[in-house]
């Protein structure tokens, strides 16, 4: 199966960049990559999600390797409520029709203000 | 528009018991995801029902069911609880199936401790 890996932990100071990154090596051709946040006891919220193309929004951008081994997380400018822990997920099939969402442990990002 | 909600949000069982938490999605959401959340394992997929059936599923004993009504609430079993089952279980609803749709709107969660 296809895993994430994520560093345990960053920090940033308010209304600087933030790339946050996630290597899957093993991802296959098919495999969304999705990232979700989740804010001190709430539950997970979307952020982003892309195939092969780097994708914006109004929250932020995510960068695909051209192998798409790994992804980039990009908040441009980082503010006190961003501090979450970032997840970075594959979504994608598994073994006949079955499909999984696999997780990474996730980065905790610290903001300073 | 309301969003997901999950009860009860806290409950203490002891081993050997079986527990049955609800979780109602978002007005027309017709797919609703279970997940298990643990400090050691962090956040795991545990199945999907869409329309009523199980469309998709985790790496879970089948000591986790779940089922999907007609109104599209969902409820998810746990029978023969072990200590190991202590975590928070998140709920969360979409449009469409996992398989399809890109956004999930999460519950906040119930927090089982199994004594």
């Amino acid at each position: 199966d296809a895993k994430t890996t994520q560093p345990n932990s960053m920090e940033s100071n308010e209304e600087e960049p933030v790339h946050l990154p996630c290597n899957h090596s093993t991802i296959s051709g098919t495999d969304y990559i999705h990232w979700y946040r989740q804010l001190p006891s709430q539950g997970p919220e979307y952020v982003i999600h892309g195939l092969t193309s780097n994708v914006n929004n109004r929250m932020a951008s995510l960068a695909i390797a051209e192998d798409r081994k790994s992804s980039t997380l990009i908040l441009h400018r980082a503010t006190l409520r961003d501090a979450a822990v970032y997840y970075c997920i594959l979504r994608g099939r598994s073994g006949g029709s079955n499909y999984k969402l696999t997780f990474g442990k996730g980065t905790l990002l610290t903001v300073n203000p | 528009k309301a969003g997901v909600t999950q009860t009860p949000r806290y409950l203490i069982k002891t081993r050997g018991q079986q527990v049955t938490l609800s979780c109602s999605p978002i007005s027309g959401h017709r797919s609703v995801s279970w997940y298990q959340q643990t400090p050691g394992q962090g956040l795991q997929f545990l199945f999907e029902y869409f329309s009523e059936t199980q469309r998709n599923k985790g790496n879970f004993p089948g000591r986790f069911s779940g089922r999907q009504f007609s109104n599209s609430r969902s409820e998810m079993n746990v029978s023969t609880l072990e200590l190991g089952d202590s975590a928070l279980y998140l709920c969360a609803s979409s449009l469409e199936t996992v398989e399809t749709y890109n956004e999930q709107f999460f519950g906040p969660g119930t927090r089982l401790t199994v004594l």
